[in-house]
C-alpha cells in the first residue's frame, strides 16, 4: 500500500522558519515526481511546489518562490519543504503528494495525498 | 495563474444525479485532455476521483464521469449517495511552466 507520511509542523513565529518532511513507502520513489499541495482554513487547494524523481527540476508558485526549497532523498524515502520568512497568509495544512509520472514538465495527477501536516505562522 | 471556477455548492436527493462544472481557458483546461478531480470529506485528505478528463483510478465507483467541451471540464456523480457528500476539486494541466491549477471547489450535499 502506498504510505505518505508528513511530519514538522507546527506554530512559527512570522519571519521564522520550518522543515516539513514527507516519508514514503509502498513504492518506487525514486521513480516518481513528488508535490507539495497546501490548504489554509477553510480554504481551497493551492499547489505549492514540484520535484522531478531524480531531483534535477523544481517548480515553485509565485507565492512561495526564493523562500521555499523542495527537496529529496532517495535513499531515505523522503521528500522535504524547507519554508523560511514565513507569512501569516503561509497558515495551512500541507499535504506530500506522489505524481503520476517521473517528470514535472507533463501532466501529473495527484494520487495518493499524505494526511497532511498543520504549519501556523503567528506571533 | 487564476484558479479554475467551479460553482460553491451543488445538491441532489439520494439516487439522483448531479453535475459540477469547471471553467479555465485555453491555456488550461481548453489547451489540455489533462483534467483531473479530487473529493475531499471535511478533515480529510482529498483523494483523485478522475484523471486525464475520463478517466477512473481502480477503486472508483463508475457512478463518477468526466467530460470536457471547450474551456468548461464536468464531473458528474449519477445515484447519489450519502457518502458522496463532500468537497470537489478540479485541476487541470496549464503547461510546463505552471503546473497544478485547481478549481476554486464545489460543496456537494445530498438532500
Amino acid at each position: 500500500e502506498v504510505q505518505l507520511v508528513e511530519s514538522g509542523g507546527g506554530l512559527v513565529q512570522p519571519g521564522g522558519s520550518l522543515r516539513l518532511s514527507c516519508s514514503a513507502s509502498g513504492f518506487t520513489f525514486s521513480s516518481y515526481a513528488m508535490h507539495w499541495v497546501r490548504q489554509a482554513p477553510g480554504k481551497g487547494l493551492e499547489y505549492v511546489s514540484a520535484i522531478s524523481s531524480n531531483g534535477g527540476s523544481t517548480y515553485y508558485a509565485d507565492s512561495v518562490k526564493g523562500r521555499f526549497t523542495i527537496s529529496r532523498d532517495n535513499s531515505k524515502n523522503t521528500l522535504y519543504l524547507q519554508m523560511s520568512s514565513l507569512r501569516a497568509e503561509d497558515t495551512a495544512v500541507y499535504y506530500c503528494v506522489k505524481g503520476s509520472s517521473s517528470t514535472i514538465l507533463r501532466y501529473n495527477w495527484f494520487d495518493p495525498w499524505g494526511q497532511g501536516t498543520l504549519v501556523t505562522v503567528s506571533s | 495563474q487564476s484558479a479554475l471556477t467551479q460553482p460553491p455548492s451543488a445538491s441532489g436527493s439520494p439516487g439522483q444525479s448531479v453535475t459540477i462544472s469547471c471553467t479555465g481557458t485555453s491555456s488550461d483546461v481548453g489547451g489540455y485532455n489533462y483534467v483531473s478531480w479530487y473529493q475531499q470529506h471535511p478533515g480529510k485528505a482529498p483523494k483523485l476521483m478522475i484523471y486525464e478528463v475520463s478517466k477512473r483510478p481502480s477503486g472508483v465507483p463508475d457512478r463518477f464521469s468526466g467530460s470536457k467541451s471547450g474551456n468548461t471540464a464536468s464531473l458528474t456523480v449519477s445515484g447519489l449517495q450519502a457518502e458522496d457528500e463532500a468537497d470537489y476539486y478540479c485541476s487541470s494541466y496549464a503547461g510546463s511552466n505552471n503546473l497544478g491549477v485547481f478549481g476554486t471547489g464545489t460543496k456537494v450535499t445530498v438532500l
